[in-house]
C-alpha cells in the first residue's frame, strides 16, 4: 500500500503567485488533515476533514488559503497569493476515523522566492 | 493553553548509552500522548502512544500526570535510532487534533 500520497514533493514559486497541493489519503480513511511545518518546528494543524466536511479550520488563514475535499477522498490545499512567509513543508495525513492513528504523507516543500 | 514542550533541540549520545527524550505538556482535560519519529528522508510516523503501553524498537514512554510529562526512553541507543522525534498531544477535547512539540534530533554516534 502506498500510504498517503502527496504531490508535488517540491515546489518553487515567485511571491504573489498561486500554488496548489494535492493529497490522496489511504483508502477508507474518513479523516484527513493538512498540517504546516515551518523549519525547526513541529507540524501545526491547518484544517481537518471528516469525509467532505471541514470540521476544524480555525487555524487556516482564510484570506489566502483554501482547501477542499470533494467526494470525501482526495483533497487540495491552495494558496493565493503566496507570500515569502509561506515557505514551509505542507503535510497531509489521514486516519480511519477520529482519534485513530494518523498516517502522514511525505509532504510538499514549498519555497516562495 | 494546550502546549507541548521539548526542551532539547539536539540530543547526542554514543551507541549503547541510555537515551531520554524529554516532553512536557499542558492540557486541562484527559490527555493522550504520542511520540512520532521521522527518519532521514522518510515520512513522519507514529512510534508509540501512551494508551497502548507498548515498547516499540526498545523505546518506552510513561505518562506522568503529576509532572505532566511523557519522556521517551531507551536503555541502549543504536545508530539506527538517529532521527527527529516529536512529542504530540491529543485528547478528548482536541477532537482529533494533534499538538506537536518542536522536536528533538537524536544523534547516536558510533
Amino acid at each position: 500500500e502506498a500510504g498517503v500520497v502527496q504531490s508535488p514533493r517540491y515546489k518553487i514559486i515567485e511571491k504573489k503567485q498561486p500554488v496548489a497541493f494535492w493529497c490522496n489519503p489511504i483508502s477508507g480513511h474518513n479523516t484527513l488533515y493538512w498540517y504546516l511545518q515551518n523549519l525547526g518546528q513541529g507540524p501545526e494543524l491547518l484544517i481537518r476533514y471528516e469525509n467532505e466536511e471541514a470540521v476544524d479550520d480555525s487555524q487556516l488563514p482564510k484570506d489566502r488559503f483554501s482547501a477542499e475535499r470533494l467526494k470525501g477522498v482526495d483533497s487540495t490545499l491552495k494558496i493565493q497569493p503566496a507570500e515569502l512567509g509561506d515557505s514551509a513543508v505542507y503535510l497531509c495525513a489521514s486516519s480511519f476515523t477520529l482519534n485513530t492513528e494518523a498516517f502522514f504523507g511525505q509532504g510538499t516543500r514549498l519555497t516562495v522566492v | 493553553a494546550q502546549r507541548v514542550t521539548q526542551p532539547e533541540k539536539l540530543l547526542s549520545v554514543f551507541k549503547g548509552a541510555p537515551v531520554e527524550l524529554k516532553c512536557n505538556y499542558s492540557y486541562s482535560g484527559s490527555p493522550e500522548l504520542f511520540w512520532y519519529v521521522q527518519y532521514s528522508r522518510q515520512r513522519l510516523q507514529l512510534l508509540l502512544r501512551h494508551i497502548s503501553r507498548e515498547s516499540i524498537k526498545g523505546f518506552t514512554a510513561d505518562l506522568n500526570k503529576g509532572e505532566t510529562s511523557f519522556h521517551l526512553k531507551k536503555p541502549f541507543a543504536q545508530e539506527e535510532d538517529s532521527a527527529m522525534y516529536y512529542c504530540a498531544l491529543g485528547g478528548s477535547s482536541n477532537t482529533g487534533k494533534l499538538i506537536f512539540g518542536q522536536g528533538t534530533t537524536l544523534q547516536v554516534k558510533p
